[in-house]
């Protein structure tokens, strides 16, 4: 089966550009989640969503932090304008809510750089 | 809020045991996380625990639980350099935020050959 698909891996832009982060959930799962990785914060999770729907959104940290699910297996993060503090790995994972252990299934991330 | 705290850095040999302890504060949990995330990779799920269980062994692997303390830990026997990361113990959230994960900071595991 398919893991959590993040894309693109890498993303070097300049300040003030938008940026655009893309996943594919695990197909069937019905929870996505958005996090972010830095050294100083550690995992910070931005949002997460229940069958396309925002659920909580209270770690994303500005209005230039925008997420949404158009479909059950689509997601963007987009920051506009990105600064240099977004330097960041973006990790998306998603998961089954059900009876008994639902364990969160991480993509591989995307490292983004702000220049 | 719920707060999952870990010691960032372990050292050990090639061949010895580990053990990454993790305190947690939501007495609440149902289940307890271990996720092992390599260089440039996601998290990657490695075991978890019940509440209701005190130890769960999965090869080298020893998980042990202690509710009234709210102490969690990972036993890695015959430790290899395969197995140096960053080590995450998480927790799930009460009922309503059951599928909300709480994080540690992480525990990065260095295996010196």
């Amino acid at each position: 089966d398919a893991g959590v698909i993040q894309s693109p891996r890498h993303e070097v832009t300049e300040m003030g550009q938008e940026v655009t982060l893309r996943c594919k959930p695990i197909s069937g799962h019905d929870y996505l989640f958005w996090y972010r990785q830095t050294m100083m914060r550690g995992l910070e999770l931005l949002i997460y969503f229940n069958n396309n729907v925002p659920i909580d959104d209270s770690g994303m940290p500005e209005d230039r932090f925008s997420a949404k699910m158009p479909n059950a297996s689509f997601s963007t993060l987009k920051i506009q304008p990105s600064e240099p503090r977004d330097s960041a790995v973006y990790f998306c994972a998603s998961t089954n809510r059900g009876i008994g252990n639902q364990p969160q299934h991480f993509g591989d991330g995307t490292r983004l750089s702000i220049l | 809020g719920e707060d999952v705290e870990q010691s960032l850095f372990l050292s050990v040999r090639e061949g010895d045991s580990s053990v990454i302890n993790c305190t947690y504060t939501d007495s609440s949990s149902t289940y307890l996380y271990w996720y092992k995330q390599e260089p440039g990779a996601g998290l990657q799920l490695l075991t978890y625990i019940f509440s209701n269980m005190d130890m769960k062994q999965d090869q080298r692997l020893t998980v042990l639980l202690n509710k009234k303390d709210k102490h969690l830990s990972l036993r890695i026997a015959d430790t290899q350099t395969g197995d140096s990361a960053i080590y995450f113990c998480a927790e799930n959230g009460e009922t309503d935020n059951f599928n909300k994960f709480y994080f540690g900071s992480g525990t990065k595991l260095n295996v010196k050959p």
